[in-house]
């Protein structure tokens, strides 16, 4: 049973750039969080979606940033017009169930994205 | 405000030793608390899950604590060894929102 996967694992854009930042779930997860980490931080939520619904983007900035999760494929994370402050590791997880079911989250190897 | 802290330097011990680390939060009501380990340039893995109402949790060499009355939750790793030197965070689900907080993370240093 394959893990959380993200691709691409490196991604380098100039400023003013579009990125998109994908992510499978493990096989039979239905929950999806997107987190960002900045270099020497910790981990900050950002959206979390199931399947073609928005659960709660309360962590994600008003501008530029944007998630789904589509019926089929994979989640996907958009920044528009990337400035430098983008440039952190953006983490995916995923879970069975909702949070308040009581479940771990696991974790993808996350997008280190560069904004040069 | 809320928060939640971890010990932000570095924890140094002898291999063999027993590591603890602190989780302290101020201003939330978690229906549970999550520890993961993360290592340099990867995702976090999940270790130990404690529920409100459960004082100790252990799995092997790793004990949580949880006190609600103190807002604090410690992290034990018996007979360390250099295998497990780590960051290592501590993450909140609080029952109004659905989501995880998480820590800055501590980073543990085990020495041979």
């Amino acid at each position: 049973n394959a893990g959380v996967m993200q691709n691409p694992r490196h991604l380098v854009r100039r400023r003013g750039q579009e990125a998109r930042l994908r992510c499978s779930p493990m096989k039979g997860h239905s929950h999806v969080y997107w987190y960002r980490q900045l270099p020497e931080e910790g981990l900050k939520f950002m959206v979390y979606l199931q399947k073609e619904n928005i659960i709660d983007e309360s962590g994600m900035p008003k501008e530029r940033f944007s998630a789904e999760f589509p019926k089929e494929g994979p989640s996907i994370l958009r920044i528009q017009q990337v400035v430098r402050g983008d440039s952190a590791a953006y983490f995916c997880a995923s879970s069975r169930d909702s949070p308040l079911a009581v479940h771990e989250q696991f974790f993808g190897p996350g997008t280190r994205l560069t904004v040069l | 405000s809320q928060k939640i802290e971890q010990n932000s330097e570095a924890l140094n011990i002898q291999e063999g030793k027993t590591a603890t680390l602190t989780c302290n939060y101020t201003n939330y009501s978690p229906a549970y608390l999550q520890w993961y380990r993360q290592d340099p340039g990867r995702g976090p893995v999940f270790l130990l899950l404690i529920r409100e109402n459960e004082k100790e949790k252990r799995k092997e060499r790793l004990k949580v604590t949880f006190d609600t009355t103190l807002k604090q939750s410690l992290f034990h790793i018996t007979a360390s060894q250099p295998a497990d030197s780590a960051t290592y965070l501590c993450a909140l689900l609080t029952s109004n929102t659905g989501k995880l907080i998480f820590g800055q993370g501590t980073t543990l240093q085990v020495k041979p």
